[in-house]
């Protein structure tokens, strides 16, 4: 069976500041392991995701997430926040049959 | 990448009526669709897994009879609530797969509002 553990339902940061957002994972079978944002009253747009191959996966608007299997975490992180990145974040994984299973979700707040 | 298109985006209904949902994958065959659910701040709850030509498959706790799913076609799956009540408010969001393994697109989403 496959979950996902979001730690910090809310986290704020500065605007510049790194962004981390922590997500850590259980799966029986090899993961495919997603981040997605998720703007008010909007569907899901995927940042970034893992499948195989390099550990250090980057997406799109200057976010990037490590995959270790050691730890079995998949952590988002931004080097500098921008505004526009307030949204609410969701990390997935995938099991068979493209069944994704969501965590909680990370509120970001970027403070100007 | 593949878009996947809900509609209506928001609807209004009176309690006891049933309001139907569409999502449509606008550019490749979606071999299974996925509904979700979301409450205020809160995560997508897995509602039902559909594909194409079979029955929906429902998670536990979801009430088969309330939540209608039919995924008719390769790029249309329909929910309908029926004889909707102010607790079915929600945001309801689709996703469609191509059966490419990591591969799954979502729709906008649908916010219900069952007066």
């Amino acid at each position: 069976a496959q979950s996902v553990t979001q730690l910090g339902s809310h986290v704020s940061v500065s605007e510049g500041a790194l962004v981390l957002l922590r997500c850590n994972y259980s799966s029986s079978v090899p993961p495919y392991l997603f981040w997605y944002v998720q703007y008010p009253n909007q569907g899901l747009q995927l940042l970034l995701k893992y499948t195989t191959g390099a550990t250090l996966v980057k997406g799109i608007n200057g976010f990037e997430a490590e995959f270790k299997k050691s730890e079995t975490s998949f952590h988002l992180t931004k080097p500098s926040a921008h505004m526009s990145d307030a949204a609410e974040y969701f990390c997935a994984v995938s099991g068979s049959g493209n069944q994704f299973y969501f965590g909680t979700g990370t509120s970001l707040t970027v403070i100007p | 990448g593949a878009v996947v298109s809900q509609h209506p985006s928001r609807v209004i209904c009176k309690s006891g009526t049933s309001v139907k949902i569409e999502c449509r994958s606008l550019d490749f065959q979606a071999t299974t669709m996925f509904w979700y659910r979301q409450f205020p701040k809160q995560s997508l709850m897995l509602m039902a897994t559909s594909n194409e030509g079979s029955k929906a498959t429902y998670e536990q706790g979801v009430e088969k009879d309330k939540f209608l799913i039919n995924h008719a076609s390769l790029t249309l799956s329909t929910l309908t609530v029926t004889s909707a009540h102010p607790e079915d408010s929600s945001f309801y969001i689709c996703s469609a797969s191509n059966d490419r393994a990591g591969e799954l697109f979502f729709g906008e989403g649908s916010r219900l509002t069952v007066l």
